[in-house]
């Protein structure tokens, strides 16, 4: 129930395309469900968010699209760049419990 | 700026040593939370505190200890019972109205 399952793995999409990852979720508690971007090295930083109340989020190249009744949301990079390769990790969060539940990962590759 | 500071960045053990890990906080933020990080995977928590005095194991505590005397302090000693220690190490703390995880530069822990 605790389990945020993330899709793929790894993904090479070339320049200009869409770069799409998704996540599952389990817990209903969860109420809020941010990205995660990391490049080698570094920490990961928040790239953009979403609550259960809304379908899509839309931040410049990137959207979050999420589906409550389906358990799912994930992530689209339009117009996917090389400095858009990283590692990029969805999570789940139980804010008022400070109780945060991360994917596994999907490393992204972008193409010139 | 505010922020976290992991030190030191870089760090070698010989087996049979603890090694404690520094990570301050500045952005007056209640919870903290230790990961590590193993190349090509997720992020596995160590140990999170909620509030000062108080922490609780994450999923992979068993050769960790951590003390949180202070709301900026979060130090993690990593003790010559961890097997396999070398590793990436993240230290975040929480934003409570948002849920916004701010994550530290890292520490990479070298056991030779």
């Amino acid at each position: 129930q605790q389990q945020v399952k993330q899709s793929p793995q790894s993904l090479i999409v070339q320049k200009g395309g869409i770069s799409i990852i998704n996540c599952a979720y389990e817990n209903t508690a969860f109420d809020y469900f941010p990205w995660y971007q990391q490049f080698p090295g570094k920490g990961p930083a928040l790239l953009i968010a979403i609550r259960p109340d809304v379908s899509e989020k839309k931040e410049g190249r990137f959207t979050i699209s999420f589906n409550k009744s389906a358990k799912q949301f994930s992530l689209h990079i339009m117009d996917s760049q090389p400095g858009d390769s990283a590692t990029y990790f969805c999570a789940a969060l139980w804010r008022s419990a400070s109780k945060i539940i991360f994917g596994s990962g999907t490393r992204l590759s972008i193409r010139p | 700026d505010g922020g976290i500071t992991q030190s030191p960045k870089y760090l070698f053990r010989k087996e049979g040593q603890n090694v404690t890990l520094s990570c301050e906080q500045n952005l007056n933020h209640d919870a903290m939370y230790w990961y590590r990080q193993d190349p090509g995977q997720g992020l596995r928590l160590i140990y999170y505190s909620q509030i000062v005095n108080d922490f609780q194991k994450g999923d992979i505590a068993e050769g960790y200890s951590v003390s949180r005397e202070k709301k900026e302090s979060f130090p993690l000693t990593v003790t010559s019972a961890q097997k396999n220690p070398t590793a990436f190490y993240l230290c975040a703390s929480m934003r409570r109205d948002t849920g916004e995880l701010f994550f530290g530069e890292g520490s990479r822990l070298t056991v030779l």
